[in-house]
């Protein structure tokens, strides 16, 4: 059965450095969207993309963040300058259409550390 | 805005036990409700969704209906396996602008013991 992957599993960096996230979405689907988690929160909505573009992002999406296709089948999350309040699972997701009826599918995160 | 509040953790029952974890949402429009599931080391998994109301979905014995009178889309399981122990999240799927983000709850951790 497809599925998303993420690399690494986990990543620790310094306060400060620059961070990539990698995703690689089910090969058929056409939206792609990343959420994180901070410890013991609510799993929340980042951004999501599609046809090369943001197609919608949250409040927490700020100028430090950024997503890209760079090719077929990869879909990566930079964050430029990274703070401790950036310490969560990023989880990556993709599904097949973008209506409120398809599914996402999720990929098993990238445990992110800032020190 | 929309909103998802799921009963508090952890839940902790003997195997073979009915389970119940309440979910309750607050929505503008008409969204779709689901239950994923997260394993101990491993990412969201797809348990169950429905699409409209009184729409029943179910999954490797798992059910929720879609209540709109109620606005609620509660788990239930007759009977639990100590394999069932994980962390529930329910979400909707907020229809906003092209594209479908989803709204969690914090998730429910429910632990199965033999």
């Amino acid at each position: 059965e497809p599925e998303v992957t993420q690399t690494p599993s986990h990543q620790v960096t310094q306060m400060g450095q620059e961070v990539i996230l990698r995703c690689v979405p089910i090969s058929n689907h056409l939206y792609f969207y990343w959420y994180r988690q901070i410890l013991g929160q609510k799993v929340e909505f980042l951004v999501s993309f599609y046809n090369n573009e943001i197609s919608e992002k949250s409040e927490i999406f700020d100028d430090q963040f950024s997503v890209e296709r760079p090719d077929g089948s990869n879909f990566t999350l930079k964050i430029r300058s990274t703070k401790l309040e950036d310490s969560a699972m990023y989880f990556c997701a993709s599904s097949k259409g973008g209506v409120r009826t398809d599914t996402q599918y999720f990929g098993p995160g990238t445990r992110l550390t800032v020190l | 805005g929309d909103s998802v509040t799921q009963m508090e953790g952890p839940v902790t029952l003997s195997e073979e036990a009915f389970l119940t974890i309440n979910c309750t949402y607050t929505a503008t429009g008409y969204p779709s409700l689901f239950w994923y599931v997260q394993y101990p080391g491993e990412g969201l998994q797809l348990l169950l969704k429905a699409t409209k109301a009184d729409d029943k979905g179910s999954n490797k014995g798992f059910e929720a209906t879609y209540r709109k009178e109620t606005t609620s889309f509660h788990l239930e399981k007759g009977s639990v396996q100590v394999s069932d122990s994980a962390v529930y999240f329910c979400a909707l799927g907020d229809y906003g602008g092209a594209t479908n983000k989803l709204i969690f709850g914090t998730g429910t951790l429910l632990a199965v013991q033999p």
